[in-house]
């Protein structure tokens, strides 16, 4: 079943306390990104990677970091979290044939709490 | 990317046809509108696009209009499994999805 895997859902951490949301996906996608959603304000893009090692900044991404080592895998880092990282998080992927549409799948999404 | 604008809410009678409008009058040429929706809490879903003629799938069929300023989602016959946040995106690359607030369609029994 193509989908895209994201661990873990719930998470719940204190401030500066380093972590990394995984993301991985079975479909053999070039692009992957990150999404935040917050009431009021929608899903802002975070980070995006058009492929191995290649990875570059979207809408909000002061206070986090990403690595795209190898095409299935890309993970989220918080090196060190504020309360107003406080979100729901998702991982999208897609084929990135430019010029061509690509449908876009999602995580079911983390629900990360800084306190 | 172009801008869309869609009602911030609408109900449906289960059983009937959803008409969402998603207006979207600055868009380019080679730009695809695209309709996902979120069902609460959930990953955004796939639904449908097109760029100039109307397209229908399994799940719901897209009215573009001839001038392409503006479209409609049809959800032929709603389910009260279709409450969610449907979102009209407009774009031409694909690295990008740009979600603005969406519709919230409760569908009612």
């Amino acid at each position: 079943e193509a989908q895209v895997t994201q661990n873990p859902r719930y998470l719940i951490t204190v401030t500066g306390k380093k972590l990394t949301v995984t993301c991985s996906q079975n479909m053999n996608h070039e692009y992957m990104s990150w999404y935040r959603q917050d009431p009021g304000l929608g899903l802002r893009q975070i980070y995006y990677s058009m492929n191995v090692e290649v990875t570059d900044k979207g809408d909000v991404p002061e206070g986090y970091k990403v690595s795209r080592k190898e095409k299935r895998n890309f993970p989220l880092i918080l090196e060190s979290p504020s309360p107003n990282q406080t979100s729901l998080y998702f991982c999208a992927s897609s084929l990135g044939l430019l010029g061509a549409y690509t449908e876009a799948f999602f995580g079911q999404g983390t629900r990360l709490t800084v306190v | 990317d172009a801008k869309t604008t869609q009602p911030p809410s609408m109900d449906c009678a289960e059983g009937r046809a959803a008409n969402l409008p998603c207006n979207h009058s600055t868009i380019s040429g080679n730009e695809y509108v695209y309709w996902y929706r979120q069902i609460h809490s959930q990953g955004p879903q796939y639904i449908i696009h097109g760029l100039k003629n109307n397209e229908t799938n399994e799940m719901a069929s897209l009215i573009i209009t001839e001038d392409r300023k503006s479209s409609t989602l049809i959800l032929p016959h709603a389910t009260l499994r279709d409450t969610a946040v449907y979102y009209c995106i407009v774009r031409a690359s694909d690295y990008k999805l740009s979600f603005g607030a969406g519709t919230t369609v409760t569908v009612r029994a």
